[in-house]
């Protein structure tokens, strides 16, 4: 199957700093990329989704100047939590997919612990 | 109502049982349908698409019922390696492209 990889896999930050988390498609061109967050013992929650070349689009309650996206080739995409907070310690996950199909591959997760 | 909803569980069944999970979802305009199984601190991963009339992958079967608007999910002789989350992810083509996750039932197979 399609992989999808994410680095780092887990990082340690303190409170006010930014992290970047790279999502990257290894054997496919990823036209569409989502980004979910993931709580302890609770669901994914979808933060926004990201189309080749273009904005993303984020989910309501999700702020876009504080979690930047790009995705600016088909087998790239970032995530960047800017000035981060305890509060935003959580998984974080990537999914891709290719045009015409509607099956996503989730990327191995990041966990973030900010401090 | 829920977009998707799943009983959480958690579901503890003896090995070599079979169990069954449904899932509902609201919205009508639903089109495609996934199942997949999410280990505990790991990614999810595809464990079957649903389709219309039903389809069977070795011990696991999925169906789909429009009319009720629910898919299901049977394992049968179950391992102790199915033990995991079961997603349920409906798919909403459209000018917003959604996919909706459920929250995942829980299973624990016992030994």
């Amino acid at each position: 199957g399609a992989v999808v990889s994410q680095h780092p896999s887990w990082v340690i930050c303190k409170s006010g700093t930014s992290v970047k988390i790279e999502c990257r498609s290894l054997d496919f061109q990823a036209t569409t990329m989502f980004w979910y967050r993931q709580f302890p013992k609770q669901s994914l929650m979808l933060m926004a989704t990201s189309n080749e070349g273009s904005k993303a689009t984020y989910e309501q309650g999700v702020e876009k100047d504080k979690f930047l996206i790009n995705h600016a080739s088909l087998t790239l995409s970032t995530l960047t939590v800017t000035s981060a907070h305890p509060e935003d310690s959580s998984f974080y996950i990537c999914s891709a997919r290719t045009y015409g199909l509607l099956t996503q591959y989730f990327g191995p997760g990041t966990r973030l612990t900010v401090l | 109502r829920k977009e998707v909803e799943q009983d959480p569980g958690p579901f503890n069944v003896p090995e070599g049982a079979t169990v069954a999970f449904n899932c509902t979802y609201s919205n009508s305009a639903s089109q495609s349908f996934f199942w997949y199984r999410q280990d505990c601190r790991k990614e999810p991963k595809l464990l079957m698409s649903v389709y219309s009339s039903g389809n069977e992958d070795g011990r696991f079967t999925a169906q789909l019922n429009r009319a009720s608007q629910y898919i299901s999910l049977l394992i049968r002789d179950s391992k102790l390696s199915d033990s995991a989350t079961y997603l349920c992810v409906v798919n909403m083509r459209g000018r917003d492209d959604k996919i909706i996750f459920g929250k995942g039932t829980r299973l624990h197979i016992l030994p």
